[in-house]
């Protein structure tokens, strides 16, 4: 089947820590989303990417960072300077970047110790 | 910028209830439109989309029009059940062509035998 896979499905942090969240699909598409849901909120773009090396800032960038060396993976690292990381994170893919439809994976859910 | 306001919730109905969540949106040129829906603790699936005024998107029962002269997108479903019960997400692809997706805040419906 195809789709977007992303791991874990929970994650824990402890403070002054790097931590990465993976992000797969098998859909052959060129563009990818991250996503920040906060409880009660829409989703908040952090980064995305139109093709493979190369990845745009988002509306909340600070403090993540994420990496395109590959189609079908974009992989999210939340680090230290990131002050509030608890959220549910979303990844996205397209056929392209524009007016194409998204389609999401099921999401990770980063906690902090 | 642009933006999108829902109703907020939660709706609470009976099955077989009539379902409306409204959503307006403000945007320059002509977005493409999307429903999506978040059951708990699971990522988004698309629900429904229109790309251009006057077009009307449906699946599983639901419909939306979109109304370029009310900047509307409100869904509707005239009989709803139990499992229907989940976050809605109205949603607009922003200007630039960089894929954006630009959400409201999600509106919880929540259907009771």
């Amino acid at each position: 089947d195809g789709g977007i896979t992303q791991s874990p499905k929970y994650l824990f942090r402890k403070e002054g820590q790097n931590v990465t969240l993976s992000c797969e699909q098998n859909l052959n598409h060129d563009a990818m989303y991250w996503y920040r849901q906060d409880p009660g909120q829409g989703l908040r773009l952090i980064y995305y990417s139109q093709i493979v090396n190369d990845f745009q800032k988002g509306d909340i960038a600070e403090g993540y960072s994420v990496s395109r060396e590959k189609k079908e993976s974009f992989p999210l690292t939340v680090t230290s300077a990131q002050k509030n990381p608890t959220a549910f994170y979303l990844c996205a893919s397209s056929i392209r970047a524009g007016e194409e439809t998204q389609y999401f994976g099921p999401g990770t859910r980063l906690l902090v110790l | 910028g642009d933006s999108v306001t829902q109703m907020e919730g939660p709706v609470t109905l009976s099955e077989e209830a009539f379902l409306t969540i409204n959503c307006t949106y403000t945007a320059t040129g002509y977005p493409s439109l999307f429903w999506y829906v978040q059951y708990p603790g699971e990522g988004l699936q698309l629900l429904l989309k229109a790309t251009k005024a006057d077009d009307k998107g449906s699946n599983k029962g639901f419909e939306a029009t979109y109304r370029k002269e009310t900047t509307s997108f409100h869904l509707e479903k005239g009989s709803v059940q139990v499992s229907d019960s989940a976050v809605y997400f109205c949603a607009l692809i922003g200007s630039g062509n960089t894929g954006k997706l630009i959400f409201g805040q999600g509106t919880t419906l929540q259907v009771k035998p």
